[in-house]
C-alpha cells in the first residue's frame, strides 16, 4: 500500500478555517472506517486528534473535525490558532490488515 | 499514567542486526494492540509492525516485511523490535503505539542510525 496522499503544506491567518485532504484508495481510505488523524510538533511524538473518521479523543478541541467520502478523509481546523501550527497526518487500516500513514501535511499560520 | 517507553537505539554498521524494546506500565499492556511506527530524518511517519494482544497475529509494512520481526513479552510488558539487514534507509526515529478504544499512546523513540 502505498502513502496516503495530503497537500504538502497548507496555511492560513489566525481565526480562518483548513482542510487537510487525504487521497487513498478502495483497499485502504475507502474500505473501513478506520481512519485517524495525527498532530505532530517538532520533535515530539504525535498526538492523536480523530480515530475511527470522526471521533475526538478526550481532551482534543472541538475546533478539530473530520470525515469521509469515499476514498478521501479530510480533517478540518477551524478558529485557527499559533499553536495549531504542525505537521498533520492521517492513517489508515488497509484491506491486507497493515496500517498506512499520510505523506504529511505542514500547517503554517500566517 | 500510560506510559511507553523505548531502548535500544544506537549507531549500526549496515547488514547487522539491532533488537528495540518498548516498556510499558499503567495499563493491563497484555490485553491491548502495539505497533511500531518510524520517522527518517525530516521525513514523515511510516507504519513499519503491529501484534495483537495475544502475540498472535503480526503484520508488516512492505520495506520491512523479512527483515524486522515484533515480537511482545506480556509478563514483563514488554514489545520488541528484531531488526536484521540493516540497511541505511532503515535509519529513523522509531516510536512504540499502544491503540486503547479512545486514544492513543506513543514513546518518546529511539534513534537508529544505520552508517558505515
Amino acid at each position: 500500500h502505498s502513502a496516503l496522499t495530503q497537500p504538502a503544506s497548507v496555511s492560513a491567518s489566525p481565526g480562518q478555517s483548513i482542510t487537510i485532504s487525504c487521497a487513498g484508495t478502495s483497499s485502504d481510505v475507502g474500505a473501513y472506517n478506520y481512519v485517524s488523524w495525527y498532530q505532530q510538533h517538532p520533535g515530539k511524538a504525535p498526538k492523536l486528534l480523530i480515530y475511527e473518521v470522526t471521533n475526538r479523543p478526550s481532551g482534543v478541541s472541538n475546533r478539530f473535525s473530520a470525515s469521509k467520502s469515499g476514498d478521501t478523509a479530510s480533517l478540518t481546523i477551524s478558529g485557527l490558532q499559533a499553536e495549531d501550527e504542525a505537521d498533520y497526518y492521517c492513517r489508515s487500516y488497509t484491506t491486507s490488515s497493515t496500517y498506512v500513514f499520510g505523506t504529511g501535511t505542514r500547517v503554517t499560520v500566517l | 499514567q500510560v506510559q511507553l517507553v523505548e531502548s535500544g537505539g544506537g549507531v549500526v554498521q549496515p547488514g547487522r542486526s539491532l533488537r528495540l524494546s518498548c516498556a510499558g506500565s499503567g495499563f493491563t499492556f497484555s490485553t491491548y494492540v502495539m505497533h511500531w511506527v518510524r520517522q527518517a530524518p525530516g521525513k514523515g511517519l511510516e507504519w513499519v509492525a503491529v501484534i495483537s494482544y495475544d502475540g498472535i497475529h503480526k503484520y508488516y509494512g512492505d520495506s520491512v516485511k523479512g527483515r524486522f520481526t515484533i515480537s511482545r513479552d506480556n509478563s514483563k510488558n514488554t514489545l520488541f523490535l528484531q531488526m536484521n539487514s540493516l540497511r541505511p534507509d532503515d535509519t529513523a526515529v522509531y516510536y512504540c503505539m499502544s491503540v486503547h478504544s479512545d486514544n492513543d499512546y506513543w514513546g518518546q523513540g529511539t534513534l537508529v542510525t544505520v552508517s558505515s
